[in-house]
């Protein structure tokens, strides 16, 4: 049972925006900055967005995050078949620990 | 560029001690201001946080897991390790070392490539 809740699944069409939501809670998502991390089959996660709405580095502008109270959520605009991938929220919660969603394995239909 | 590496045995009989070495190349633990955790994954299922350390060795551990974890550096060897005792096999999964962005931030980069660790007799 993740501390984070994401829908287990979410798809869409080339070419369309999906989004992905991260609920939470005052004392995590509320209070912290939130990340995001995209995993493809068989391969470690990688650092997506940082500090709730900051692209990584490399990370396509199609890739948009933002927070509203204590949930967050991750926006894939102009969907393309290579992001069909497994995406994690994360965060700390008041004590400092780390915190994961339980992921949203995407599919590009 | 910053580089993880995990190692250890894949195979670990339950109620035994599970150990994994995390070496660290393209930085320095000692000179960096973040950070370095170990996060898991069940097969087929989410991430775990375990826990992360600092060069000083101060630790933050998932309380969930505290009373199992210990986390160490050995900053001669660039290394830091992961030791978890009394594993069942609810402890079989995917491990990662992996930069951790506290105190400032809540990100994890990079991640090393991950190792199987199954708990079986």
């Amino acid at each position: 049972q993740s501390v984070l809740t994401q829908p287990p699944s979410a798809s869409g069409t080339p070419g369309q925006r999906v989004t992905i939501s991260c609920s939470g809670s005052s004392s995590n998502i509320g209070r912290t900055p939130v990340t995001w991390y995209q995993q493809f089959p068989g391969t470690a996660p990688k650092l997506l967005i940082y500090s709730t709405n900051q692209r990584r580095s490399g990370v396509p502008d199609r890739f948009s995050a933002s927070r509203s109270g204590t949930s967050a959520s991750l926006a894939i605009s102009g969907l393309q078949s290579e992001d069909e991938a497994d995406y994690f929220c994360a965060t700390w919660d008041a004590t400092l620990h780390g915190v994961f969603g339980g992921g949203t394995k995407l599919t590009v239909l | 560029q910053l580089q993880l590496q995990e190692s250890g045995p894949g195979l670990v009989k339950p109620s035994e001690t599970l150990s994994l070495t995390c070496t660290v190349s393209g930085g320095f633990i000692s000179s960096s201001s973040y950070y370095w955790g170990w996060i898991r994954q069940p097969p087929g299922k989410g991430l775990e946080w375990i826990g992360s350390i600092y060069s000083s060795g101060s630790t933050y551990y998932n309380p969930s897991l505290r009373s199992r974890v210990t986390i160490s550096v050995d900053m001669s060897k660039n290394q830091f390790s992961l030791r978890l005792s009394s594993v069942t096999a609810a402890d079989t999964a995917l491990y990662y070392c992996a930069r951790d962005g506290r105190p400032i931030d809540t990100w994890f980069d990079p991640w090393g490539q991950g190792t199987l660790v199954t708990v079986s007799s």
